[in-house]
């Protein structure tokens, strides 16, 4: 039973324009959220992350937004670039014990020059 | 500050064979976990390990096991590898409590 649920397996987005990615949850214990960006023959690398009792996080050109009573959340990209071509990873996790995030299955992102 | 070193990077082994991957956290962290990625099922945890002791485990079979030793490094260990165990497995380290991890490059373990 997959916790964290990335729907989309790829998308492809024109440079400049917004990417939009989109993650969802079933466990309502999940109080913190990241998301990863990996590139092929590398590890997953931290982007940027929300706690739950906020709606929207923004670090430069990424967003990460929080609908708790969907539990949805989303990354923008804007505007987007050709280095951001990766697959990014929504992860959640709940409190207590160590932290331990569960990952979704990945969007793989691919934005065209 | 090195980042999360494992090794080998690469590697080949037939079925029935067993493997041992390394990793080396970050300097300072003690919470060490494993993760296996395949094709499209993302990063499912293995186990997680902090001071020597197994602290959590995800849902493998008992061929997958793992230890850290006192300066925090880790093995994870595959023993009678089947061709379901092809995949990369990745290293992450963190500090104690904290949410982010630290990932290393991978081990890709290919089984023929």
């Amino acid at each position: 039973d997959q916790q964290v649920k990335q729907n989309s397996p790829s998308l492809s987005v024109q440079e400049g324009r917004i990417s939009i990615l989109n993650c969802d949850y079933t466990n309502s214990m999940f109080d913190y959220f990241l998301w990863y960006k990996k590139y092929p023959a590398e590890g997953p690398t931290f982007l940027i992350s929300i706690s739950s009792i906020k709606d929207k996080n923004e670090d430069g050109r990424f967003t990460v937004f929080l609908n708790k009573s969907a539990k949805h959340l989303s990354l923008h990209i804007v505007p987007s670039q050709p280095g951001d071509s990766a697959v990014y990873f929504c992860a959640a996790s709940a409190p207590g014990g160590s932290y331990i995030p569960t990952f979704g299955r990945g969007t793989s992102l691919i934005v065209h020059p | 500050k090195a980042g999360v070193t494992q090794t080998p990077r690469y590697l080949i082994k037939t079925r029935g064979q067993q493997v041992t991957l390394s990793c080396s956290p970050i300097s300072g962290h003690r919470s060490v976990s494993w993760y296996q990625q395949t094709p499209g099922q993302g990063l499912q945890f293995l186990f997680e390990y902090f001071s020597e002791t197994q602290r959590n485990k995800g849902n493998f079979p008992g061929r997958f096991s793992g230890r850290q030793f006192s300066n925090s490094r880790s093995e994870m260990n595959v023993s009678t590898l089947e061709l379901g165990d092809s995949a990369l497995y990745l290293c992450a380290s963190s500090n104690e409590g904290a949410n982010v991890l630290t990932f290393g490059a991978g081990s890709r373990l290919t089984v023929l």
